[in-house]
């Protein structure tokens, strides 16, 4: 069956380090988007991106970076510049405009 | 400016009663509005969507909803609640057809009792 997978489930950040979650869709999707869910909010928009070697800033970008080298994945950094990344990350997916398909997300925790 | 307001965090039906998740939205164009739901630990799965095409729009699992302009509003219902249906629920809108352009509301959880 075809989605989005995204690992590990779970990641621990120490000071200073950065950390980079993994998605990988085979959707063949040209769209594929990052975005960060903290309790009580609705998602906000990191990056996203339209087609390969090619991405936006969303929302709440400072602190991240991405990479689309192939069309099937969507790497994100989370940097040490990123000062409070505790949160649940969701990648997601899309054939038109707007997310359509979401991974199960990753939760990120500071140790 | 694009914003959705969900009116209730949390809501609370017994096992075979009418849901109803409120959703009311602002926009400066004709929007295009969503519903998606997210059980824990999980991704979000769209339940339906409102693209300018009939105002009843109906979802999957049972549930549709409303498009209201004179209203600005944007109602999630289902006839008869399942416990399955316990999860949290995100209105959304959007923009035209840029792809940044989506605005989450800040969830309304769902809980449903026997």
């Amino acid at each position: 069956d075809g989605g989005i997978t995204q690992s590990p489930k779970y990641l621990f950040r120490k000071e200073g380090q950065n950390v980079t979650l993994s998605c990988e869709q085979n959707l063949n999707h040209d769209a594929m988007y990052w975005y960060r869910q903290d309790p009580g909010q609705g998602l906000r928009l990191i990056y996203y991106s339209q087609i390969v070697n090619d991405f936006q800033k969303g929302d709440i970008a400072e602190g991240y970076s991405v990479s689309r080298e192939k069309k099937e994945s969507f790497p994100l950094t989370v940097t040490s510049a990123q000062k409070n990344p505790t949160a649940f990350y969701l990648c997601a997916s899309s054939i038109e405009t707007g997310p359509r398909h979401f991974g199960d997300g990753t939760r990120l925790s500071i140790l | 400016a694009q914003s959705v307001t969900q009116l209730d965090s949390h809501v609370s039906v017994s096992e075979g009663t009418p849901v109803l998740l409120r959703c009311n939205y602002s926009s400066s164009y004709s929007p295009s509005l969503f519903w998606y739901v997210q059980h824990p630990n999980k991704g979000l799965q769209l339940l339906l969507k409102y693209t300018s095409a009939a105002t009843l729009v109906k979802g999957i699992n049972g549930f549709e909803a409303e498009f209201k302009k004179s209203e600005t509003s944007f109602h999630l219902t289902k006839p008869s609640a399942h416990m399955s249906d316990a999860a949290e629920y995100f209105c959304v809108v959007s923009e035209g057809y840029n792809f940044n352009k989506f605005y989450f509301g800040s969830g309304t959880k769902l809980n449903v009792k026997p």
